[in-house]
């Protein structure tokens, strides 16, 4: 069964830090993977997503994911990041047909130190 | 301008009442989808939609019925509500079905049930 664990429930890091969100995946077939972020009291943005190709992929506000296919990895770095980041981090997986539905991982909850 | 809407925002009901939440898009997308938001952050698909027509529909209990009158809109309408169904519903649509599309997501309509 497909699934994706997000192994850490909350993060917090100092501005200009570098980050890094850890992500697992489980599926059967090649994974399309996600990575969405949820502001406070707001809908989920697409930060990025990885379908096949150069397995480290380039994203909105900084950030990018590199595919671990060995370690059914899929994790998020960001190289400083800014107050405005902090919010809840999503992972994902899907499978590509039209049936297919998207697994959403627990989140991460990312604060940011002063 | 909103692309993907949904109305009301907050949605405080008692047990057993019978409420709608809407969903509109204007970004001209052929699917759309609802999701629930439980209080842990998990996320979860409930439906999705492609031309008006039902394309996943998860196992929900049958007190929850979409409806698409068309491809811009797609309505959840909850009977006999419970104390479990609160939460935050997400709608999100996309340019076709399949998780390879970006979905994009609505603000969210909280729902409390007391």
């Amino acid at each position: 069964a497909q699934s994706v664990t997000q192994p850490d429930i909350h993060i917090t890091v100092s501005e200009g830090a570098s980050l890094e969100l850890r992500c697992n995946y489980s599926y059967g077939a090649t994974p399309y993977l996600f990575w969405y972020v949820q502001s406070p009291g707001q809908g989920l943005q697409l930060l990025l997503k990885y379908f096949s190709g150069d397995t480290l992929v380039q994203g909105i506000k900084g950030f990018e994911a590199e595919f671990k296919r060995s370690q059914s990895s899929f994790n998020l770095r960001k190289p400083s990041v800014h107050w405005s980041d902090a919010a809840e981090y999503f992972c994902a997986v899907g499978g590509g047909s039209s049936a297919s539905k998207i697994i959403f991982g627990s989140g991460t909850r990312l604060s940011i130190r002063p | 301008d909103t692309a993907v809407s949904q109305t009301p925002k907050y949605l405080v009901t008692q047990m057993g009442n019978d409420k709608s939440i809407k969903c509109e898009q204007n970004l001209g997308h052929d699917t759309m989808y609802w999701y629930k938001q439980d209080s842990k952050k998990f996320l979860k698909i409930m439906f999705s939609y492609n031309n008006k027509e039902l394309i996943i529909n998860e196992t929900v209990p049958n007190r929850f019925s979409p409806k698409s009158p068309d491809k811009a809109h797609l309505n959840l309408h909850i009977n006999s509500l419970e104390l479990g169904d609160s939460a935050v519903y997400f709608c999100a649509s996309s340019y076709s079905s399949g998780t390879s599309e970006t979905q994009y997501f609505g603000p969210g309509t909280r729902l409390l049930v007391l």
